[in-house]
């Protein structure tokens, strides 16, 4: 059971918006910053946000990140079949004194 | 450009050891701390350990503390999980991560994973 919790899936047509949802506490969103990955199964995980709501060098606008405490979204607009992917969210623990991450949200492309 | 290849990866029976180790290419390997991550089959990803840049500071997930030990080589640029007395939940795929400059709790640079299996 993950400190974090995340909808196991979501779902869209192409070019529609997707949005996750990442729930936690004062320990851990309520006090840090937020990053999300996609991960691909077989491939590297990969930074999609950092900081909230930076995007990394490279990562499409299409992604979006925000935060209010203690919860904090991961929005991707126009969806394509390429989106298609676990994402996790994640930050530090306090309480755990770790970094924690949340349990994953598979997206699938209708 | 940057890259993280895992190695070491096996077979290996309940209680027995294995160490793993991430070879860095493409940045300043000293200038970063460097994590592991695991994630187990149908499972999701579980922070295991972090090491500070220099090697000076190192932390680790609750079930692994006390049985793992990361360490890292600067002159060699590759980082190392000594994992003892393994036992079935330990089997996971391993990736190194680096850690962000820009974002204390961030990991900007994953690798593909090494398998662990831990099977009698």
């Amino acid at each position: 059971q993950s400190l974090l919790t995340q909808p196991p899936s979501a779902s869209g047509t192409p070019g529609q918006t997707v949005t996750i949802a990442c729930s936690g506490g004062s320990s851990n969103i309520g006090s840090y910053s937020v990053s999300w990955y996609s991960h691909v199964p077989g491939r590297a995980p990969k930074l999609l946000i950092y900081g909230n709501d930076q995007r990394p060098s490279g990562v499409p606008a299409r992604f979006s990140g925000s935060k209010s405490a203690p919860s904090a979204s991961l929005a991707i607009s126009s969806l394509q079949s390429d989106d298609e992917a676990d994402y996790y969210c994640s930050t530090w623990d306090d309480d755990l004194n770790a970094w924690v991450f949340g349990g994953g949200t598979r997206v699938t492309v209708l | 450009q940057v890259h993280l290849v895992e190695s070491g990866g096996g077979v290996v029976q309940p209680g027995r050891s294995l160490r793993v180790s991430c070879a860095a290419s493409g940045f300043i390997f000293r200038d970063n701390a460097m994590h592991w991550v695991r994630q187990a089959p149908g499972k999701g990803l579980e922070w295991v350990a972090m090491i500070s840049f220099d090697g000076s500071d190192k932390s680790y997930g609750a079930s692994v503390k006390g049985r793992f030990t990361v360490s890292r080589d600067n002159l060699r640029d590759t980082l190392s999980l000594q994992m003892n007395d393994l036992g079935p939940d330990d089997s996971a795929v391993y990736f190194c991560a680096r850690g962000s400059r820009d974002d204390l709790w961030a990991l900007d640079v994953w690798g593909q994973g090494t398998l662990v299996t831990v099977s009698s």
